[in-house]
């Protein structure tokens, strides 16, 4: 049973619109990162954040962006969604990253 | 561009056989090498993790990693059905934080 929690876990937008999706991690894991995962491929890293500063970024537009809580939540924003964002959006966690991430069940965006 | 290459697969074994996953990646001072297991329509979960050359073993499953050619691999013995699912293989290159994934190789298990 993972220890982080995503929601929602399914949803459906239309091009144009923003989303929010929501991460709660394990605690004691200072670390989040986010993840987008297409059909048939690995996940690609969007951003990572520390201790609610963001400290690593993937190669993803400015319409990307996120926040992380003291409470050890996390959120991801994504503004003027495209159909190419269509994917399943994963949230990990991890108390340090020689340790490996704690990945929770994802969040499946449709844009229609 | 940092990158981590596995094939894609299928890679079909019958059960019991010993399945032997494959990855290469593009910077050889990279230091941490994670192995995920994904059942369709779940998220990735962490197999292994290795740091040294040489192999590490966890329970039917081994990791073998060999720094000088950027390679690591996963060997799962007697194998399962229920070991029928894409394998992940990941690294944290130097200087980042994150994972950077390959795409994953399938795995079909025969009964």
């Amino acid at each position: 049973e993972t220890g982080v929690t995503q929601s929602p876990t399914h949803l459906i937008k239309t091009r144009g619109q923003q989303v929010t999706l929501r991460c709660s991690s394990q605690s004691g894991h200072n670390t989040v990162s986010w993840y987008q995962q297409a059909l048939g491929q690995g996940p690609q890293f969007i951003f990572q954040y520390y201790r609610e500063e963001e400290n690593g970024r993937g190669n993803f537009p400015p319409r990307f962006s996120g926040l992380q809580f003291p409470n050890y939540s996390s959120e991801l924003n994504v503004n003027a969604l495209e159909l190419d964002d269509s994917a399943l959006y994963l949230c990990a966690s991890s108390p340090g990253p020689q340790y490996g991430y704690t990945f929770g069940s994802g969040t499946r965006l449709t844009v229609v | 561009q940092k990158e981590v290459e596995q094939n894609s697969g299928p890679l079909s074994v019958p059960e019991g056989a010993i399945a032997s996953l494959n990855c290469t990646y593009s910077d050889r001072g990279s230091q941490s090498f994670f192995w995920y297991r994904q059942y369709s329509g779940k998220s990735p979960e962490l197999i292994m993790f290795i740091y040294s050359n040489g192999d590490k073993e966890d329970g039917r499953f081994t990791a073998q990693l060999n720094k000088a050619s950027q390679y690591v691999s996963l060997l799962i013995r007697d194998s399962q059905p229920s070991d029928s699912a894409t394998y992940l293989c990941a690294v944290i290159f130097t200087g980042r934080r994150a994972l950077t994934f390959g795409s994953g190789t399938r795995l079909q298990v025969q009964p």
